[in-house]
């Protein structure tokens, strides 16, 4: 069975450092990798999709990258700001003889400290 | 452009009450979904649909119904509330089922006493 696994649960930095989120999933046959935003009290914004064929995607001051041999994920944070404080999520989409199914890790929330 | 909205964003029942949540998207998308989200744990599918008129089941069916009568709009129901379905209930909707990526409504934050 697939899983997915955020770790640490939660991350206190201070502003300006670069971080690195990690994700990791026990099954290497996916088919996309996404990782998604949350506010407290809001719903999720997808920030990043990399497809099993790709290595890495960018957007702005984020990275994120995929290892499949590995079983690994990471989302890279540039420069971080106080505005980044979240939780962060990655989501693993199945291949499709599961029908296509997301299975989400727990989340890492992130405190970016002025 | 609204995207994605959920209504209502709170509720309380009581055990055995029943209630609908909707769900209403303006991005004409085939796809949508309903997840619930516990504290400490990721997001579990609960039923989705690929296009108006279909409906199936996620990870965690049991004990909610759904409905795709139009395209823009996907229905939960709880028939008979129970407090195991105390939880923050999300619906989103993508184009594709795979490779594209899924739109998040705020979010119904639901108790069951």
């Amino acid at each position: 069975k697939q899983e997915v696994t955020q770790i640490p649960a939660a991350l206190s930095v201070p502003e300006g450092e670069n971080l690195v989120l990690n994700c990791s999933f026990t099954d290497s046959a996916i088919y996309n990798l996404q990782w998604f935003r949350q506010d407290p009290g809001k719903g999720l914004t997808s920030l990043l999709l990399i497809q099993s064929s790709q290595r890495e995607q960018t957007s702005g001051r984020l990275n994120a990258s995929l290892d499949k041999s590995s079983g690994r994920s990471t989302l890279y944070i540039a420069a971080s700001q106080p505005g980044d404080s979240a939780t962060y999520l990655c989501a693993a989409t199945l291949t499709a003889d599961s029908n296509y199914q997301l299975i989400w890790g727990a989340g890492t929330k992130l405190i970016i400290k002025p | 452009n609204a995207g994605v909205t959920q209504t209502p964003k709170f509720r309380v029942l009581k055990t055995g009450q029943s209630m609908t949540l909707l769900c209403a998207q303006d991005m004409n998308h085939e796809y949508m979904y309903w997840y619930r989200q516990d504290p400490g744990m990721g997001l579990r599918l609960i039923h989705y649909s690929v296009g108006e008129g279909t409906t199936a089941k996620g990870e965690v069916p049991d004990g909610y119904n759904v409905s795709r009568l139009k395209k823009q709009n996907f229905l939960l129901g709880l028939e008979s509330a129970a407090p195991s379905q105390t939880s923050v209930y999300f619906c989103a909707s993508s184009y594709t089922r795979t490779g594209s990526e899924q739109y998040f409504g705020p979010g119904t934050r639901l108790t069951v006493t």
